[in-house]
């Protein structure tokens, strides 16, 4: 079935870049995401990109995606504290018509 | 615009007592999920509605857990008995016809943490 994986832990000093990486297995997924979420609230749709796309930027956001092997990059530059928060990959399964979201990255940015 | 609204926010009780969950999606938005955040699980989908229609329920974990959708603007997830195990935060979200990201751009509610005891 569909599964989305990342890993769960990254820690950073701000200022640095972070990269967050995520797998997945559908490959009829026409859109990835990522979402955000902050202590005590609900997801928030950080960024997406297309399948038919490489690279997208969005200010300090880059997302990458090689769909030969699957694999999705979130790179957020200049990290700072406010960037803490757990990020989650998610697929949209063309197969099932879900959104299947990854176990979620926490990102700790030390000052 | 008003958001994804939940309630309760926070939700105590015993085990054994009824759980109602409430939500109330985004206007013009014409699909629903609800969700489960657990840490041991990560975040589950347990039911999502289009049209007011339950589509897909495989999520539901077994029949304590029930949800309605009796019109476009109000969903219950109801948890009868509820068990220490069901202890979670419960996220709705709601995503609209056709969004700028596709069908994946949900739209979170800030979520109702339960806590059975």
């Amino acid at each position: 079935g569909e599964d989305v994986e990342q890993s769960l832990f990254l820690s950073v000093r701000e200022g640095d870049s972070s990269v967050i990486n995520c797998t997945y297995t559908d490959s009829s997924s026409t859109y990835l995401y990522w979402y955000k979420q902050e202590p005590g609230a609900g997801l928030q749709l950080l960024t997406y990109i297309f399948s038919n796309m490489d690279m997208k930027q969005d200010q300090r956001l880059t997302v990458l995606l090689n769909k030969k092997d699957k694999h999705l990059s979130l790179r957020i530059a200049d990290t700072q504290t406010g960037d803490s928060a757990i990020y989650f990959c998610a697929e949209f399964s063309g197969n099932t018509g879900k959104l299947i979201f990854g176990q979620g990255t926490t990102l700790q940015v030390k000052p | 615009d008003a958001g994804v609204i939940q309630s309760p926010r926070h939700e105590v009780t015993e085990m054994g007592q009824e759980v109602t969950l409430r939500c109330k999606p985004i206007s013009g938005h014409n699909s629903l999920f609800w969700y489960r955040q657990t840490m041991m699980r990560g975040l589950e989908l347990l039911i999502y509605f289009n049209n007011n229609v339950p589509i897909d329920d495989s999520g539901m974990p077994e029949d304590r857990f029930s949800a309605k959708m009796p019109n476009a603007s109000f969903s219950t997830l109801k948890i009868q008995p509820s068990e220490p195990r069901d202890s979670a935060v419960y996220f709705c979200a709601s995503s609209p016809p056709s969004g700028r990201a596709g069908t994946g751009e949900l739209f979170f509610g800030e979520g109702s943490r339960l806590t059975v005891l």
